[in-house]
Order: structure tokens, then C-alpha cells, then sequence
């Protein structure tokens, strides 16, 4: 079982709608990232947070520790929404190196 | 704003080939990675830096070779090319691990083994 988890694999969607990606791991983390790869391939970092709620335009990330759980939000998606995200794990132990998920490919249909 | 600058973007290798993947940051970051991207999978670190001098393995070293000589620049070496070794390569660059501040990443070279 791989120590992060992310849920749906793949997601289509109508532009407008509101989307929830979710990222489940089961280590002991210090800090969890949200990434988004564009279909160029370039990746780049939308958050990174150890707890609470985070907010960046029309994304919202957030994570309960306690659940070992983050969602990433998109409200009133577009188009240009449309890449694979990415949630990567920093471990309390080995806390030099990320552990990633294997992405959620999202495309939002205009 | 240059970032993480990796070079080639695309690169075909016959089987028993050997090449080196550029990375550099003008960040004057001390964390350096290597990670490979396979279809469908996540990301896997390949090898890391703490600093200039310093180097160590991740989770998948093993076909790959690296050196640190410079604040600046963390190479990626293939020393005799194998299929297996076809995927997408990403480096990155961060401050440090305690900070709030995220990993950045290059573009990525896409290397086909063939």
C-alpha cells in the first residue's frame, strides 16, 4: 500500500463546478504539499501547509492531521484548471525528501 | 527569474549509452533532488543534496550517478543506459526543510531509452 493515497484518479467535470480532490497517507508527516503539473509537464507548488485551511484565489487547500486527510478545493473551475495535482508528504522521519502521490488527472469541459 | 533550469528537455539514448542531465538554480538553494516520473505513478526521488559536497540516495539510486560541486548545479549521471531508465526526470531546488517554503521544480527531461 502506497503512504499516500489520492483520490479520484481521474475527474472530468463541467467549468463551474465545484471540485474536491482528496489525499489520504498514513505516516507521521511534518508538512503536506499540493502540487499542479500542466500537460507541458512543468510542476508547480499551490501549497504547502502542516495544518489548518489555506486560500489562494479559487483554491482552497486543507488538512486534519488527526485524520491524516487533505482535500484540495476548486471553486468555479475553468478550463485552464485542467492538469494533473499532486499531493507529496513530508515525513517526520527522512524529513529531507517528499513522498508523492500518484496525482489526480482533472479535466474541467468548457 | 530563472529558477530551476534543466537541460535537455528531450533526449533519445541507444541501450549502453551514458549521458549527464543538467540542473541549476540561481536560488542559492541548499536542498537539491533528482526525482523520476513513470506513467501513472508518483514521483520517486532518485538522489538528494543538503549542500555542496554532499549527496545522498533516495528511494531509486540504483543506474544513476550524481556530484555536487557547486552550490548551483546538481548533474545526474547515466552511466550505461537501460529501457527501464526511460521516464520523465525533475529536479528541484528548496531553501531548507524547515522553512515555509515549497520545493521548485524544473521543467523536466524526457529520456527515451530505446
Amino acid at each position: 500500500k502506497n503512504e499516500v493515497e489520492q483520490s479520484p484518479q481521474n475527474l472530468t467535470a463541467q467549468e463551474g463546478e465545484f471540485i474536491t480532490i482528496n489525499c489520504s497517507y498514513s505516516v507521521g508527516i511534518s508538512a503536506l504539499h499540493w502540487l499542479q503539473q500542466h500537460p507541458g509537464g512543468g510542476i508547480v507548488s499551490l501549497f504547502m501547509l502542516s495544518s489548518g485551511k489555506k486560500k489562494h484565489g479559487r483554491l482552497i487547500a486543507t488538512i486534519n492531521i488527526q485524520e491524516k486527510h487533505s482535500s484540495l478545493h476548486i471553486t468555479a473551475s475553468h478550463p485552464r484548471d485542467s492538469a494533473v495535482y499532486i499531493c507529496a508528504v513530508r515525513l517526520i522521519q527522512g524529513a529531507q525528501k517528499l513522498v508523492f502521490g500518484q496525482g489526480t488527472r482533472l479535466t474541467i469541459n468548457p | 527569474n530563472a529558477g530551476v533550469t534543466q537541460t535537455p528537455k528531450f533526449r533519445i539514448l541507444k541501450i549502453g549509452q551514458s549521458m549527464t542531465l543538467q540542473c541549476t538554480q540561481d536560488m542559492n538553494h541548499n536542498y537539491m533532488y533528482w526525482y523520476r516520473q513513470d506513467p501513472g505513478m508518483g514521483l520517486k526521488l532518485i538522489y538528494y543534496s543538503v549542500g555542496a559536497g554532499i549527496t545522498d540516495k533516495g528511494e531509486v539510486p540504483n543506474g544513476y550517478n550524481v556530484s555536487r560541486s557547486t552550490t548551483e548545479d546538481f548533474p545526474l549521471r547515466l552511466e550505461l543506459a537501460a529501457p527501464s531508465q526511460t521516464s520523465v526526470y525533475f529536479c528541484a531546488s528548496s531553501a531548507n526543510l524547515y522553512s515555509n517554503q515549497p520545493q521548485h521544480f524544473g521543467d523536466g527531461t524526457r529520456l527515451s531509452i530505446l
